[in-house]
């Protein structure tokens, strides 16, 4: 089955940083790459998706890339602020029947002032 | 457009008792997902549904779990007998069909249950 690695597990950056975070996946055939935020005691919230036949997304502050060779995908938040501030998951699934999602271990990011 | 609602948020229950959990989709929604989170981890799904039909259960325990989305009425996911190793965060997410066939899913607010 599928299985992805996220890192950096904790991050922290100044406000008005840069803060990037990485993940890969093990199956080929996975096609549909999300980014949840998860602040505590709520549910992830979407935050951007990328789909396999697209190598670069971007909304705002936010953008994703995506190595289908390398089978890496990254996160990148420009300009960070204080309530960027979560848990951040990313995740893989193929389409169809097959499209549950499997998530990486997180990352916990926290932008001081 | 409200979102995906979960009830209970909080749900108590002694060692041997049922917990029984809640979801009603997105308006429009008709795939629902269950997935588990426990304190410090990411997210293990469980369970995917349509109206009436399991369509993959390849995450969820043999045993005590159990899950239905009835034609009318929300998703429901069925533990019997808990146990203290079933106390975690359960995530419902809904999502309908997109044009590429790609399912975007958003979550509920989730249910914690405590088992003592």
């Amino acid at each position: 089955g599928e299985n992805v690695e996220q890192h950096p597990s904790t991050l922290s950056v100044q406000e008005g940083d840069s803060a990037v975070i990485k993940c890969t996946y093990s199956d080929s055939a996975s096609n549909y790459f999300p980014w949840y935020k998860q602040e505590l005691g709520k549910g992830p919230q979407l935050i951007i998706d990328i789909r396999s036949n697209v190598g670069e997304k971007k909304d705002q502050r936010i953008a994703v890339t995506l190595n289908k060779t390398a089978k890496h995908f990254s996160l990148h938040i420009t300009e960070t602020q204080p309530e960027d501030s979560a848990v951040y998951f990313c995740a893989a699934s193929r389409t169809g029947t097959a499209s549950k999602l499997t998530f990486g271990t997180g990352t916990r990011l926290q932008v001081t002032l | 457009n409200a979102g995906v609602m979960q009830n209970p948020r909080h749900l108590v229950r002694r060692r041997g008792q049922e917990a029984r959990l809640r979801c009603s989709p997105m308006k429009g929604h008709s795939h629902v997902y269950w997935y588990r989170q426990l304190p410090e981890e990411g997210l293990k799904f469980m369970v995917y549904l349509q109206k009436e039909n399991i369509i993959d259960e390849s995450g969820m325990p043999k045993e005590r779990f159990s899950a239905e989305f009835p034609k009318e009425g929300p998703s429901i996911l069925r533990i019997q007998q808990v146990v203290r190793g079933d106390s975690a965060a359960y995530f419902c997410a809904s999502a309908v069909a997109g044009g590429l066939g790609t399912y975007e899913q958003y979550f509920g607010p989730g249910t914690r249950l405590t088992v003592t």
